[in-house]
């Protein structure tokens, strides 16, 4: 069983169009992520959720709406899609979300496959 | 300015030898993350380290955490082609209290069998 499954896993769409990408973790993790990897593998974090609350926030365009309808479940979607979006988007999760200590591995990041959206 | 350097960006060994992969940050990290990713594939976790001075070891591949915790070095013993793929080392830093896991810009290991 995967753990954490995004789909689609491929997406080929138009300039202008408006997309979104699922997510969903069997984990029983509170906290989902979306990354953003670009063309030279550079892994960026665009969002944060906890508990369906969102508490990061990377400076992401406003056509970027995540939706969080459970803890198990993080959507991206995507409007007016523009030529630079092309990418690799990662979900991922993990149990927590404060800041690591104490020796507990609880917040470790599990990723899904990624979904790889081209816009042309 | 990146806050997580990687270096090398790219890494071309013979099947048998040892390598190194270094990551730096420019801040206290509170953690550090490694993982590994084939093309066209997720991230692999191999392992987080915490306390100053750690290591860790999965398999032939060992991670160090240095004592200030602002760098870290992966090491894989007696490389494989299995071995091949791009390593991302990521830092867990404070975003408000939150954990925010920034990734530095990845190492691209080739195994020559």
């Amino acid at each position: 069983d995967t753990a954490v499954s995004q789909t689609p896993k491929y997406l080929v769409t138009q300039m202008g169009n408006d997309k979104s990408i699922k997510c969903e973790q069997n984990l029983g993790h509170d906290t989902m992520y979306w990354y953003k990897q670009d063309s030279k593998k550079f892994l960026k974090i665009m969002f944060s959720y906890n508990n369906k609350e969102l508490i990061i926030n990377e400076t992401v365009p406003n056509r970027f709406s995540p939706k969080s309808p459970d803890k198990a479940h993080l959507n991206l979607h995507i409007n007016s899609l523009e030529l630079g979006d092309s990418a690799v988007y990662f979900c991922a999760s993990s149990q927590g979300y404060g800041l690591l200590g104490g020796g507990s591995s609880g917040n470790t990041i599990y990723f899904g496959e990624g979904s790889w959206l081209t816009v042309v | 300015s990146q806050e997580l350097e990687q270096s090398p960006q790219s890494l071309i060994v013979q099947e048998g030898k040892n390598l190194t992969i270094n990551c730096t940050s420019s801040k206290t990290l509170y953690g550090l993350y490694w993982y590994k990713q084939k093309y066209g594939e997720g991230l692999i976790f191999l392992m987080m380290l915490q306390k100053g001075g750690e290591e860790k070891s999965h398999e032939k591949i060992t991670a160090k955490l240095d004592e200030k915790k602002q760098q870290s070095s992966l090491h894989i013993t007696a490389s494989q082609p299995s071995h091949a793929g791009i390593y991302l080392c990521g830092a867990a830093l404070n975003s408000g209290g939150y954990q925010k896991v920034t990734f530095g810009t990845g190492t691209k290991l080739q195994v020559i069998p």
